[in-house]
């Protein structure tokens, strides 16, 4: 079964420093998703990022990439210029690429705080 | 992106009541839909995967015939909560698969559960 290791409980940066979010997992699957949710306060998740394993580029989306290692099975994400919104929790996530079970299986979390 | 509705976001109940939550894809149709279960300060946990116009499929571990499941049509699955508890306390999430969005999940605002 797939697992998905968040190593860091809690995190905390300066307010528009950089942080690096450590994710890995285990799979014996070549076609997969990687994610990257947040969930604030609200408990809303809110999808950030996704990564095909298929593509070597490493997915970015504006202040957030992530570093993709397929080899090592590791998928960090790092936030750039951090703001104080980005203050929540963070869950990596795996998802198969099979038709016949798509469940996302997530990390333990990482509780992310942003210091002014 | 797509938008899922969680109804109600919050409730409590008294034990042994029965309780029913429903999960909406408000602007697609959701042929699958999965219900998730959060403790405090914990990670997401999938109790079930519901299929539209057939039953639903639990994980291991997860009691059936206390979580009811129901996926009638291709835009509303509810859960119930049999003879609520207060274990049975927590914070539930569904979420939907729009197949116009590959490998993306969509998530709805989480209902808080309280069972006196």
């Amino acid at each position: 079964a797939q697992t998905v290791t968040q190593s860091q409980p809690e995190m905390s940066v300066q307010e528009a420093e950089t942080v690096t979010l450590s994710c890995t997992y285990d799979t014996s699957e070549s076609d997969y998703y990687l994610f990257w949710y947040k969930q604030p306060p609200s408990r809303q998740m809110i999808l950030v990022i996704r990564q095909e394993a298929y593509k070597q580029q490493n997915a970015t989306e504006n202040r957030f990439s992530v570093n993709f290692q397929k080899a090592a099975k590791s998928f960090s994400l790092k936030i750039s210029d951090s703001q104080l919104g980005d203050a929540a929790m963070y869950f990596c996530a795996y998802r198969t690429i099979i038709q016949g079970a798509q469940k996302l299986v997530f990390g333990q979390g990482t509780r992310l705080t942003i210091n002014p | 992106g797509a938008v899922v509705s969680q109804h109600p976001s919050w409730v409590i109940c008294k034990s042994g009541t029965s309780v029913k939550i429903e999960c909406r894809s408000l602007d697609f149709q959701a042929t699958t839909m999965f219900w998730y279960r959060q403790f405090p300060k914990q990670s997401l946990m999938l109790m079930a995967t519901s299929n539209e116009g057939s039953k639903a499929t639990y994980e291991q571990g997860v009691e059936k015939d206390k979580f009811l499941i129901n996926h009638a049509s291709l835009t509303l699955s509810t859960l119930t909560v049999t003879s609520a508890h207060p274990e049975d306390s927590s914070f539930y999430i569904c979420s939907a698969r729009d197949p116009s969005w590959v490998g993306e999940l969509f998530f709805g605002e989480g209902s808080r559960l309280t069972v006196l």
